[in-house]
């Protein structure tokens, strides 16, 4: 069983396009982090979520952590080709080990 | 200031044969993470060392292992090779051992054949 639920697992729009992409679990945390990675390439944080409710924004990037700190969602607005990667949600277990989960494949085609 | 460094970025190996990598830290670093990377099996936690001791591991076999100089800089061996241990094989450092922000290398592209 995944610590992490990750949905969908691919998302294919076109450039311009809004989209959304969800991490979830059952369990609750002290905080959530966002990774992406591109082909070939390791992942590359993003942000660190910490408060129930926290919403950050990175440019056309707005993430949030729900507020029982169970889950969150990461919304790309306007989407450009530059955003096109695998996303990836982790957090730190009780054992200390940051685990991921499966991941969200975007594609944003011109 | 440089970032994590991976080496070799490729390697082919045969089934069987045993297999280094290794992985240089952010300096300052003194965590060091080990993730496998499969298509099938997303990002799996292989170990992680901190200050030369091994903190934490995940479930593989005793194949694989690893160690941790002064110099934080990290080698993790995979020995008795089999097809299925082709992955992408990705090392991460942070400055603390809760890895609340990991940063990571390019990895090393492993193929077994």
């Amino acid at each position: 069983t995944q610590l992490l639920e990750q949905s969908p697992q691919f998302l294919s729009i076109q450039e311009g396009e809004n989209l959304t992409v969800y991490c979830n679990s059952s369990s609750v945390f002290s905080s959530l982090q966002w990774y992406r990675q591109e082909p070939g390439e390791g992942p590359v944080l993003l942000v660190t979520v910490v408060t129930g409710g926290e919403v950050k924004k990175l440019k056309r990037l707005t993430f949030q952590f729900g507020d029982a700190r169970k889950d969150s969602s990461l919304h790309i607005t306007a989407a450009q080709p530059g955003d096109t990667g695998l996303y990836l949600c982790a957090v730190t277990d009780s054992w200390g080990k940051l685990q991921f989960g499966a991941g969200t494949q975007v594609v944003v085609t011109p | 200031k440089a970032g994590v460094t991976q080496t070799p970025r490729y390697l082919i190996k045969t089934r069987g044969q045993q297999v280094t990598l290794s992985c240089s830290p952010i300096s300052g670093h003194r965590s060091v993470s080990w993730y496998q990377q499969t298509p099938g099996q997303g990002l799996q936690f292989l170990f992680e060392y901190f200050s030369e001791t091994q903190r934490n591991k995940g479930n593989f076999p005793g194949r694989f292992s690893g160690r941790q100089f002064s110099n934080s800089r990290s080698e993790m061996n995979v020995s008795t090779l089999e097809l299925g241990d082709s992955a992408l094989y990705l090392c991460a450092s942070s400055l603390t051992t809760m890895n609340t922000e990991a940063f990571f290398g390019q990895g090393t592209r492993l193929t077994v054949v």
